[in-house]
């Protein structure tokens, strides 16, 4: 399957630690979009990347967050000092922007979990 | 800014009968609508969507949706549900002119189904 992966699927940290989370996109996609959801809610937007150049944050993307997409492939989102509302799923997604079909392709998300 | 308002968290259904799930969005300029589904642990997986032409747009699973303008509504429908419908739908939006496929979501709508 060569869908779009994200890692770890859960993790549960102790408040004021660091967690980064991985996701590796559709190969021939050159667009990724990081979204998060907790519970009750929609995902909401976060970030998104062209290649390698991020072009938008949202303003939920405090200055303990950080995403990266080095080499336009795979990206990394890490959070720093973690709180407890941080707790919730982070999900991946990614598009090819060959075309506005409109259509993102989601991971199966990654569960932040703060203690 | 855009948005969409789903009416009703929670809906439940007999198996069998007609499955309705409401949505409404909010926008400046002509939108892309959405619906997505999730199932427990998974992540989002598109149902159909709406750019431009026909407003009556068919989905994968037996589910439709119409594009009504004059309402501002994108309502999810399927003639008779099955207890793999189970889950939980989101409405989306995104605007054209944003190039990109950044999108808004709904709150989302659970849809139980009763044997």
């Amino acid at each position: 399957d060569t869908g779009v992966s994200q890692n770890p699927r859960h993790k549960i940290t102790k408040r004021g630690q660091n967690v980064t989370f991985r996701c590796d996109p559709i190969s021939e996609h050159n667009r990724l979009y990081w979204y998060r959801q907790t519970l009750g809610q929609g995902p909401e937007f976060l970030t998104y990347f062209q290649n390698e150049a991020q072009l938008e944050k949202s303003r939920l993307l405090s200055d303990r967050f950080s995403a990266e997409r080095p080499k336009g492939s795979f990206s990394t989102l890490e959070i720093q000092r973690t709180e407890q509302g941080d707790s919730a799923m982070y999900l991946c997604a990614s598009s090819f922007s060959g075309g506005l079909t409109g259509e993102l392709f989601f991971g199966e998300g990654s569960r932040l979990t703060v203690l | 800014a855009q948005s969409v308002t789903q009416l009703g968290s929670h809906v439940s259904v007999s198996e069998g009968a007609l499955v309705l799930l409401r949505c409404n969005y909010s926008s400046s300029v002509p939108p892309y609508l959405f619906w997505y589904v999730q199932y427990p642990n998974q992540g989002l997986q598109l149902l159909l969507k709406y750019t431009t032409g026909a407003t009556l747009v068919k989905g994968i699973n037996g589910f439709e949706a119409e594009f009504k303008k004059s309402e501002t509504s994108f309502h999810l429908t399927k003639p008779s549900a099955h207890m793999s419908d189970a889950a939980e739908y989101f409405c989306a939006v995104t605007l054209t002119y944003f190039g990109n496929e950044k999108l808004t979501f709904g709150t989302g709508t659970r849809l139980t189904i009763i044997p």
